[in-house]
């Protein structure tokens, strides 16, 4: 079955710091892979998604993932972080297009000014 | 606005109680998922349905029961088999289409807060 491991339960940074979270998963073949936001009081939304070709996908303000197949990895990224980053982020996996999606148990981020 | 949506926003209930969620989407979405969300425990399927008047069991159907008699609505019950219902709901649904380029991006509905007294 499915699985997906995100490293940190909570971080705390200050403003301008940069960001990495890990998410890894486990899966033998094809996956493709989502980094979704949930921003205090809102919806889930998309921040990125991977699903061939370059494996360093830019999205949303600034944010990037890169997957790598050899360490079934695809960790969220940030040059610098702002107080509006405050969130939490969640890394899910699916196999193909149709399929739920299996969801990490999320990374609490908390960006001080 | 095309979207997803979910209601109520907050539900009480007493325990011994069945309550429905309701989740309507008007993306033309052929899949709808229901997710319950606990804190520290992050997003976990309870069910899902690809087609109308099919649907599957995810990781912790017990307790739930659901139906999709119209491709936009995906009600959820919450039955008072549930041993421990008081959490969030989110509703999702994705596209099955064969473009290039489709992975299932889920899109989400605000979520339904159950709390049981």
């Amino acid at each position: 079955a499915q699985s997906v491991s995100q490293h940190n339960h909570h971080v705390i940074l200050s403003e301008a710091a940069s960001l990495e979270l890990g998410c890894n998963y486990s899966y033998g073949g094809t996956v493709n892979l989502f980094w979704y936001v949930q921003y205090p009081g809102q919806h889930l939304q998309l921040l990125l998604k991977y699903f061939s070709g370059d494996p360093l996908v830019k999205g949303i303000k600034g944010f990037e993932a890169e997957f790598i197949k050899s360490k079934f990895s695809f960790n969220l990224r940030k040059p610098s972080v702002q107080w509006s980053d405050t969130a939490e982020y969640f890394c899910a996996v699916n196999a193909q297009a149709g399929t739920a999606l299996i969801f990490g148990k999320g990374t609490t981020l908390s960006v001080s000014s | 606005d095309g979207g997803i949506t979910q209601s109520p926003k907050y539900l009480f209930r007493k325990e011994g109680q069945n309550v429905t969620l309701s989740c309507e989407q008007n993306l033309n979405h052929d899949a709808m998922y229901w997710y319950r969300q606990d804190p520290g425990q992050g997003l976990r399927l309870i069910y899902y349905s690809q087609i109308v008047n099919d649907f599957q069991k995810g990781d912790i159907a017990e307790g739930y029961s659901v139906s999709r008699e119209k491709k936009e609505s995906f009600p959820l019950t919450v039955t008072s088999a549930q041993k421990n219902p008081t959490a969030f709901y989110l509703c999702a649904s994705s596209s099955l289409s064969a473009g290039q380029g489709n992975t299932g991006e889920l899109f989400f509905g605000e979520g339904s807060r159950l709390t049981v007294l």
